[in-house]
């Protein structure tokens, strides 16, 4: 168990609707990584943020966004689905926003049908 | 930009051998790290190695140590004697530091231990 928590585990939707991924870092970890694992495409990285703030992007599309709350919890919001983004959602989690040791959680299978 | 080559879709190693998984990179960023994840087959994704880019020594985590060649720009992961346990999928990644950087994945190795 990396401490990292993932809600929902899986989440099956229909084209065109929105959902929202959310995600848990470790006590202490400031850092929250977001990234897609496709078939297709692979692990792709798509966001990090750090203290709340945006710190780097990946190839993260325009109808997908995500935020880092107060108290460091973050959600992966996607909308607009197409059945295409049907993949697995990572998030990882780390101390710092340099730091080399993240910490994944155990992800969310998306499903648009 | 960055890139991670990973060439071998595919290897098997005979249990208790040691085994090189290769793992190219391109990047113009002078700092950067580079790291080794481990996928079983549950899905997890689980951190093995990391080498910082002015790291002179290779970087040794129990079985793993990654052979770090800068000037070939090839980090490549040794699992020594290996067990059954080790089979799962290996992804190369590495991240620039400073500014505004994004976090680069190869499209992993499957690794497959056989008895």
């Amino acid at each position: 168990d990396s401490g990292v928590t993932q809600t929902p585990k899986h989440l099956i939707t229909a084209t065109g609707q929105r959902v929202t991924l959310r995600c848990s870092p470790r006590s202490g970890d400031l850092s929250v990584y977001w990234y897609q694992q496709s078939l297709d495409q692979g692990l792709q990285f798509l966001i990090q943020y750090y203290n709340g703030e945006e710190r780097a992007k990946g190839n993260i599309l325009e109808r997908f966004s995500a935020q880092q709350f107060p108290d460091l919890h973050s959600e992966l919001n996607l909308s607009s689905l197409e059945l295409g983004d049907s993949a697995l959602y990572f998030c990882a989690s780390s101390v710092g926003t340099g730091s080399y040791e993240q910490y994944f959680g155990p992800g969310t299978r998306l499903t648009v049908t | 930009a960055q890139k991670i080559t990973q060439t071998q879709p595919g290897m098997f190693v005979q249990e208790k051998e040691a085994v090189t998984l290769d793992c190219t990179y391109d990047t113009s960023d002078q700092s950067y790290g580079l790291f080794w994840y481990k996928q079983p087959s549950s899905g997890e994704m689980i951190f093995l190695i990391y080498q910082g880019s002015y790291d002179e020594q290779n970087a040794t985590e129990g079985r793993y140590s990654l052979n770090f060649q800068k000037a070939r720009k090839s980090a490549n992961l040794v699992i020594s004697a290996s067990q059954l346990g080790d089979s799962a999928m290996y992804f190369c990644a590495m991240r620039g530091y400073g500014g505004y950087q994004k976090v680069t994945f190869g499209t992993g190795t499957k690794l497959q231990v056989i008895p």
